[in-house]
């Protein structure tokens, strides 16, 4: 199943600007986390923000996490060409008979030189 | 260098064939997770384990079998009742979560991508 559904599909914007993609999912979790998958490649995790936290900062990334919403938003700042990639929200929930991430279906980021 | 690492980086597959996948770490990890991705779409969950010899379906595991005989193997095999295998396979690890933190990062090999002829 697709807990996460990632807002927008595509997003291309221009190199310096921000990007904002937004991530729902449906049931109670103990964490989530935000992917990254270059282009015929394996994933790279990129942070991870529990659920009693409400925002998190790495380098140019920013993740917001709204509990009550079940969303949350990944900003990367000052974007660079290098940057081009799919992002994915992955969520841990709270069923401990199920120890897996549930992954959502990814925004697909370009950024233009 | 610590990693995990599939093989090979493309296979093709006959009608009719069963074909396994590898994947092997050297990261020390107790949990294993396989992931089918299909072209614009996310990760579907196909098995994990998280001990060895102790495995579990996923939200796709139908045509799909799995062993775990050791630590830092967890081969996937496709079989032919796997209708429509063609996609890319990806293989990670991770420490098992404890308590009730829940499933933490997620270390992915580079993936094996499966056509079928």
């Amino acid at each position: 199943s697709q807990q996460g559904e990632e807002d927008p599909q595509a997003l291309s914007i221009q190199e310096g600007e921000n990007a904002t993609m937004n991530c729902s999912y449906k049931t109670s979790i103990n964490n989530l986390q935000w992917y990254r998958q270059n282009s015929g490649r394996g994933l790279v995790h990129l942070i991870l923000i529990r659920s009693n936290e409400r925002e998190k900062h790495s380098g140019r990334l920013r993740v917001t996490l709204d509990t009550s919403k079940k969303s949350s938003s990944l900003l990367i700042t000052a974007s660079r060409a290098a940057d081009t990639a799919s992002y994915f929200c992955a969520t841990a929930g709270m069923d401990t008979g199920r120890r897996a991430l549930t992954f959502g279906s990814g925004t697909r980021l370009q950024v233009q030189p | 260098d610590g990693g995990i690492t599939q093989s090979p980086k493309y296979l093709f597959r006959k009608e009719g064939q069963n074909v396994t996948l590898s994947c092997e770490q050297n990261l020390n990890h107790d949990a294993m997770y396989w992931y089918r991705q299909d072209p614009g779409q996310g990760l579907r969950l196909i098995y994990y384990s998280q001990i060895v010899n102790d495995f579990q379906k996923g939200d796709i595991a139908e045509g799909y079998s799995v062993s775990r005989e050791k630590k830092e193997s967890f081969p996937l095999t496709v079989t032919s009742a796997q209708k429509n295998p063609t996609a890319f396979y990806l293989c990670a690890s991770s420490w098992t979560g404890t308590g009730t933190s829940g499933s933490g990062e997620q270390f992915f090999g580079p993936g094996t991508r499966l056509t079928v002829l």
